[in-house]
Formats: C-alpha cells, sequence, structure tokens
C-alpha cells in the first residue's frame, strides 16, 4: 500500500513569511495526525482529526498555526506569520482509527528553516 | 513531570554487543498503550511495536525484545548482536487520554543509538 505522501520535502523562509505543508494520508485511514518535531527532541502532536472534524488541537498555536482535512482525505497545515521557533520538521501521521491502539504510520515530513 | 522519559540520550557500541534502550512512562489511566518507533537518518519514524497496558509478556522478534514491567512503568527495548543498520534515533511512545477526552500519542526525546562496524 501507498504511504502517508508529504510536501514539499523541504522549506525555507524568512520570518514573518507564510508557508503550507500539504498530506496525503493512507487510503482508508480515517484519522490524521500533524506532528511537530524540533531537533534533538520527540514529535509533538499540533492537531489530531478525526475524517474532517477536530479531535484535539490543544497544542496548535492557533494564533499564527491552522490546519484543515475538508473531505477528511488530504490535510494542509498553515503557519503564518512564521517565527524563527518555527524551524523544525512538519510530520504528517495516520491511522486507521483514533482509538489509540492503531500504529500511526508516518510520512517523510516537511523540513522548515525560518531565517 | 514528563509523560515518557528516555534518560538515554546517546548510546554507542560495537558491532555484535546487545544494546538495552530505556522508557520510563507516567500515566492516571488503567489502559493505555506503548509504542516503540524507529527513525533512521532518512528521516521516517517506523513502527516496531505495540504493548497494551494489560499483556506485560514480554516479546521478542528476531533480534529485537521488548520488557514490559507495570510495577516499575517500564518498557526497555534490547537489540541483540547490534548490526550498523541499526543506527537510528529510537522513540519510546505513550497512547493515553492525557488531559483530553481523544487518546493522545506521546513521544519521549529519544535515544541516538550508534552502531560502530
Amino acid at each position: 500500500e501507498a504511504g502517508v505522501a508529504q510536501s514539499p520535502r523541504y522549506k525555507i523562509i524568512e520570518k514573518r513569511q507564510s508557508v503550507a505543508f500539504w498530506c496525503n494520508p493512507i487510503s482508508g485511514h480515517a484519522t490524521l495526525y500533524w506532528y511537530q518535531q524540533i531537533l534533538g527532541q520527540g514529535p509533538k502532536l499540533l492537531i489530531q482529526f478525526q475524517n474532517n472534524g477536530v479531535v484535539d488541537d490543544s497544542q496548535l498555536p492557533k494564533d499564527r498555526f491552522s490546519a484543515e482535512r475538508l473531505k477528511g482525505v488530504d490535510s494542509t497545515l498553515k503557519i503564518q506569520p512564521a517565527k524563527l521557533e518555527d524551524s523544525a520538521v512538519y510530520l504528517c501521521a495516520s491511522s486507521f482509527d483514533g482509538r489509540g491502539n492503531s500504529p500511526l504510520h508516518f510520512g517523510n515530513g516537511t523540513r522548515l528553516t525560518v531565517t | 513531570a514528563q509523560k515518557v522519559t528516555q534518560a538515554q540520550t546517546e548510546i554507542s557500541v560495537v558491532e555484535k554487543e546487545d544494546v538495552t534502550l530505556d522508557c520510563v512512562y507516567e500515566t492516571r489511566d488503567t489502559t493505555y498503550y506503548l509504542f516503540w518507533y524507529k527513525q533512521p537518518p532518512s528521516g521516517e519514524l517506523v513502527f516496531l511495536i505495540r504493548r497494551n497496558s494489560f499483556d506485560e509478556q514480554n516479546e521478542i522478534s528476531g533480534r529485537y525484545s521488548w520488557n514490559f514491567q507495570k510495577s516499575t512503568s517500564s518498557f526497555n527495548f534490547t537489540i541483540t548482536a547490534s548490526q550498523v543498520v541499526d543506527s537510528a534515533v529510537y522513540f519510546c511512545a505513550l497512547s493515553d487520554f492525557s488531559s483530553g477526552s481523544a487518546r493522545q500519542l506521546t513521544f519521549g526525546s529519544g535515544t541516538q543509538l550508534t552502531v560502530l562496524p
């Protein structure tokens, strides 16, 4: 089966600019996650979708980050305006369901550098 | 307090040595799940194993084995006869309800394993 697809692979922007990342989960997976991984740290959950509804966005900095999954399949994560501390790898993952016992399947991530 | 603690930041071993990666977790849930993921230099997180809180049997898969001890809240990972290809960052993760209504997967900070030829 095809894995989780993410694009772009790399992105370099200046602070205060905006950026968007795209994710296509594994077909049939109802739950989609966006994680932020800062260098040297473990991934941190930003937002979790169940189909096209938000299940948990408690750690999403909503003043600058937004995400959507309009048709319950693809998802877009946006940062506007970007700050230096947003430099990280943004990982998208999907799972068959969101009950917590299904393994998450991760994409290769988008490495964002904010200068 | 950290929910998932991986105290070993970096470990170096010589090929064919055995190595154990430690993981200690904290949760108030009675039903929870523990995971190990591998992150090679390519960056993609690869699922290795899942355990639920009611199954304390140790598991072996080839050169990999896992020791789950509820009494000490630990879920340690051992690689036997390590190989250079095992070099990666290994993450332990906990799935529980944390402070919300949805299960959340929380990762530890990872252990960088380097296997030298």
